[in-house]
Formats: structure tokens, C-alpha cells, sequence
């Protein structure tokens, strides 16, 4: 495997599912990132994580945990979702310096187009 | 909040056409990226800037960060069908360590 990688691809869920969402990533990265993306809206950075250590939450649901064992692995675990949170979740990798600064760009993996009922 | 705004929207054109979209924002910039999206993928990463007036190449396509820092222009040359997608900028503001997206150019190329 090369790049980002995630799965599933595809999620149907109900509001009382719960479920996660994998990201891996093979490119010795440090920093992780998970954004959502809405039709017709710009990405949305939802959870940053640098050095394992979560360092940003931007305003994301509780329904929305990430968990982050190690710098290559990334989580979304999702509870009790709404309908409104249909979309594409990604999943992105970087290099950052001491301070969380990138070093370089993100690169994205495919993605998991979710749908809830 | 940071804005970055992309134009056009969208773009019909016919193959064999020049193509070139544009991001603007508010304040300086100390990255631009530019990504390609297909339908049920992730974005792909086109061309990377890091220096104002920063000019690069990526076979057809050509991106340059603009001098002021605040704009970025992507340009792709004789388009093809397989050119088909959604173009987004991303740019990371002077200060700060999270990109900003703006909400793409949907680009249809008719053979």
C-alpha cells in the first residue's frame, strides 16, 4: 500500500449506529488531519492530530471521537449521527516541524462517502 | 475568518482548449496548492508554491503564486477529456498552520 489509505469506502448508518472510520497512512508522516466535505461547500478541517497528540478541534460534535494510536493510524468513530452529516469524510497526512508547522503539502486519501438515514 | 474565493465555478469547454481558474484571498499567503478531484475520490495533489511569483509546471498545467501572496492562478493547456473534475486551491496563511480550501472549479471537457 502507498499513500493514504481508508476505509470503508462507502457507510450507510442509521442515527443510533455507531461505527468507525480508518485512515492509514504510509508515507512517515507526523501530522494527520480529518476533514469533511459537503457538496458545494469548502473543505472542512474537522481534527488535527501532530506527534499523536490531538491540537485541533474545530468545533466537531461530540458525535464525532477521533482516535489516533500511532503517528501512521487515524479514527473517526461516529455515534448517534444526523442526517446533515452525510458526506465525504478524508483523511490526510503532512510533515510538520517541532511547532506543527507543515514542512510540506497534505496529501489526501479517497475517502468514505457516508450517508446517514 | 480567512475567505478564498475560486472562480470560476464551473467551466464547459471543448477539448483541445485552454483552461485557467483562479484563487483569490484577504490576507498573504505563504503556501498555494492546487488539487484535482474525480468523482469518488480524494483530492490528488497537482502543483505545490511556495515563493511569491513562483512559477511551475506539471506537464499541461502551470500554476503561479502571485507576487502580491493573495492570488494563485492554475492554467492547463490543451485540455483533454481526462481532465474532467473538480479543481480546488488550498493556501496556508502567513501565521498559521491550517489550509484553506476554496470550493473549486467543476471543470467539464466536451470531446
Amino acid at each position: 500500500e502507498t499513500g493514504v489509505t481508508q476505509t470503508p469506502r462507502h457507510l450507510v448508518m442509521g442515527m443510533t449506529n455507531k461505527k468507525s472510520l480508518k485512515c492509514e497512512q504510509h508515507l512517515g508522516h507526523n501530522a494527520m488531519y480529518w476533514y469533511k466535505q459537503s457538496a458545494k461547500k469548502p473543505l472542512e478541517l474537522m481534527f488535527v492530530y501532530n506527534f499523536k497528540e490531538q491540537t485541533e478541534n474545530n468545533s466537531v460534535p461530540s458525535r464525532f471521537s477521533p482516535e489516533c494510536p500511532n503517528s501512521s493510524h487515524l479514527f473517526l468513530h461516529l455515534h448517534t449521527l444526523q442526517p446533515e452529516d452525510s458526506a465525504l469524510y478524508l483523511c490526510a497526512s503532512s510533515q510538520v516541524d517541532g511547532s506543527g508547522a507543515p514542512q510540506e503539502t497534505q496529501y489526501f486519501g479517497p475517502g468514505t462517502r457516508l450517508l446517514v438515514l | 475568518g480567512q475567505q478564498l474565493n475560486q472562480s470560476p465555478q464551473s467551466m464547459f469547454i471543448q477539448e483541445g482548449e485552454d483552461v485557467s481558474m483562479n484563487c483569490t484571498s484577504s490576507s498573504i499567503f505563504n503556501t498555494w496548492l492546487w488539487y484535482k478531484q474525480e468523482p469518488g475520490e480524494g483530492p490528488v495533489l497537482l502543483i505545490a508554491l511556495y515563493k511569491a511569483g513562483e512559477l511551475t509546471s506539471n506537464g499541461r498545467l502551470t500554476a503561479q503564486f502571485g507576487i502580491t501572496r493573495k492570488d494563485s492562478f492554475l492554467n492547463i493547456s490543451a485540455s483533454r477529456p481526462s481532465d474532467v473534475g473538480i479543481y480546488f486551491c488550498a493556501g496556508l496563511p502567513s501565521g498559521t498552520y491550517k489550509y484553506i480550501f476554496g470550493t473549486g472549479t467543476r471543470l467539464k471537457v466536451l470531446a
